[in-house]
């Protein structure tokens, strides 16, 4: 892997699912992998920096996983809620590059 | 809030023109980071600054320049404008202390481009 990917592009789950993102990155010179959550008309908000391998990391019902060994990084969200709908990047912070994101739509 | 300033919001030029987009960091953070986005194109890196010394460069166009000054704001300067110019520039700054390679982005809210 010589860039940053993440798939699904796209996701669209009930009130209520649970789901989880891919975030594929080089798995050499790595310092830290971020998450961030991005909301229509606002800007990027980190929710995870990540950085040693099996790194977990939870706030609320967002969690995220790290493996640096084979290069990627799962975003977990547990009972998906309206609100929760954004896009979600990651951040190979080495080479300060974003992935593409996994736009997100959560229904009621 | 992150607390990252950029000026301005909307801007609207002709082709040829030079535009100068402007980005003031949050407080204590010594890293200045310009990312651009187009449609349907994720975040590109451009630049980055350290304590007003250029850090990191990414795809930046040659037409492109930017500088941190003593203050530590930055300003991205933009010239000989192209259609495909017209994009949501963002500036975000991070942690210029401890953890300077590993620090979370802190976004401002973007200067929009449009290029007629």
């Amino acid at each position: 892997i010589l860039n940053v990917e993440q798939s699904p592009q796209s996701l669209h789950v009930q009130e209520g699912d649970s789901t989880n993102f891919t975030c594929s990155f080089p798995s050499s010179n790595f310092y830290a992998l971020h998450w961030y959550r991005w909301e229509t008309a606002k800007s990027p908000e980190a929710l995870f920096v990540m950085t040693l391998n099996g790194d977990e990391k939870k706030k609320g019902r967002i969690s995220a996983t790290l493996n640096t060994k084979e290069g990627y990084s799962y975003l977990y969200i547990k009972g998906s809620q309206p609100e929760d709908s954004a896009t979600y990047l990651c951040a190979f912070r080495s080479t300060l590059t974003f992935g593409k994101g996994t736009m997100l739509l959560v229904s009621p | 809030d992150s607390g990252v300033t950029q000026t301005p919001k909307h801007l609207i030029t002709a082709t040829g023109q030079r535009v100068t987009l402007r980005c003031s960091p949050r407080s204590g953070d010594l890293s200045v980071y310009w990312y651009q986005q187009s449609l349907d194109q994720g975040l590109q890196f451009l630049i980055q600054y350290y304590n007003g010394e250029e850090r990191a460069k990414g795809n930046i166009l040659e037409r492109f320049s930017a500088q941190q000054f003593p203050d530590l704001h930055s300003e991205l300067n933009l010239s000989s404008l192209e259609l495909g110019d017209s994009a949501l520039y963002f500036c975000a700054s991070s942690l210029g202390t401890g953890n300077v390679v590993t620090g979370e982005l802190f976004f401002g809210e973007g200067s929009r481009l449009t290029v007629l």
